[in-house]
C-alpha cells in the first residue's frame, strides 16, 4: 500500500493565519490526492480533490498544489470554522490510504 | 438529495458478528464505488473496505478474511459483514459514497464497541 505522510500532526494559529499542510506520498500518485475536513463528532468532509479542485461549496480560501509525492493544503486567512482535524487520501492505487492527520489549534 | 444512514453498530463481545447497513437514497448503490472507512476513538480514519460497482472488494489486511462487504440492489443499501471481532476493532464505522476515488458522500457514522 501506498504509505501517506502528513506533517505537522499539529498545529496552532490564529484567525486570519495563513496556514500549510503537507502530505508526502511513499511513491509518485500523479495528483489523485483528496483533502478532508473533520470536525469533532462529525464525519469528515471532502475540500479538494486532483490535488487543486475544490469541491463545489468549499471556501476559495482552500486550495492545494503539489506534485509527485509531495502535496499542500492551504488555508488564507482562517476563520474560526477552519479550526479541525485535516486529512489527505491517495486515490492512485488500487486501495486507498489516509494520512495520520493534522489537527489545527487555535492559538 | 444524497444521503447516508448507517445503522447495526452496537456493544459485541470478543468473538462475535456484527452486520452494518448503510441505506443510500439519491442515488443508485450499484452503479457507484462505495466504501466502508472506520475511526477508533481518537485515532484518524482507516479504509476498511471497497466495493467497486463492477463487484470487485478490497480489503484492509487487517480485517481480510473477518469481513465481507457487499451490497443489496433493490433495497440501495450496502452492507459490512464483521466476525470474528476484536477489541481493535472499536471504531465509528462510515459508509462513504466514492466519486473516481474520494468520498464526495458520508454517512453519520455507528459506532462499534468490541468489550467483554
Amino acid at each position: 500500500d501506498i504509505q501517506m505522510t502528513q506533517s505537522p500532526s499539529s498545529l496552532s494559529a490564529s484567525v486570519g493565519d495563513i496556514v500549510t499542510i503537507t502530505c508526502r506520498a511513499s511513491q509518485g500518485i500523479s495528483n489523485s490526492l483528496a483533502w478532508y475536513q473533520q470536525k469533532p463528532g462529525k464525519a469528515p468532509k471532502v475540500l479538494l480533490y486532483g490535488a487543486s479542485r475544490l469541491e463545489s461549496g468549499v471556501p476559495s480560501r482552500f486550495s492545494g498544489s503539489g506534485s509527485g509525492t509531495d502535496y499542500t493544503l492551504t488555508i488564507s486567512s482562517l476563520q474560526p470554522e477552519d479550526f479541525a482535524t485535516y486529512y489527505c487520501q491517495q486515490y492512485y492505487s488500487t486501495f486507498y490510504t489516509f494520512g495520520q492527520g493534522t489537527k489545527l489549534e487555535i492559538k | 438529495e444524497v444521503q447516508l444512514v448507517e445503522s447495526g453498530g452496537g456493544l459485541i463481545q470478543p468473538g462475535g458478528s456484527l452486520r452494518l447497513s448503510c441505506a443510500a437514497s439519491g442515488f443508485t448503490v450499484s452503479s457507484n464505488y462505495m466504501g466502508w472507512v472506520r475511526q477508533a476513538p481518537g485515532k484518524g480514519l482507516e479504509w476498511v473496505s471497497i466495493l467497486y460497482s463492477g463487484g470487485s472488494t478490497y480489503y484492509a489486511d487487517s480485517v481480510k478474511g473477518r469481513f465481507t462487504i457487499s451490497r443489496d440492489n433493490s433495497k440501495n443499501t450496502l452492507y459490512l459483514q464483521m466476525n470474528s471481532l476484536r477489541a481493535e476493532d472499536t471504531a465509528v464505522y462510515y459508509c462513504a459514497k466514492i466519486r473516481s476515488g474520494w468520498c464526495d458522500y458520508w454517512g453519520q457514522g455507528t459506532l462499534v464497541t468490541v468489550s467483554s
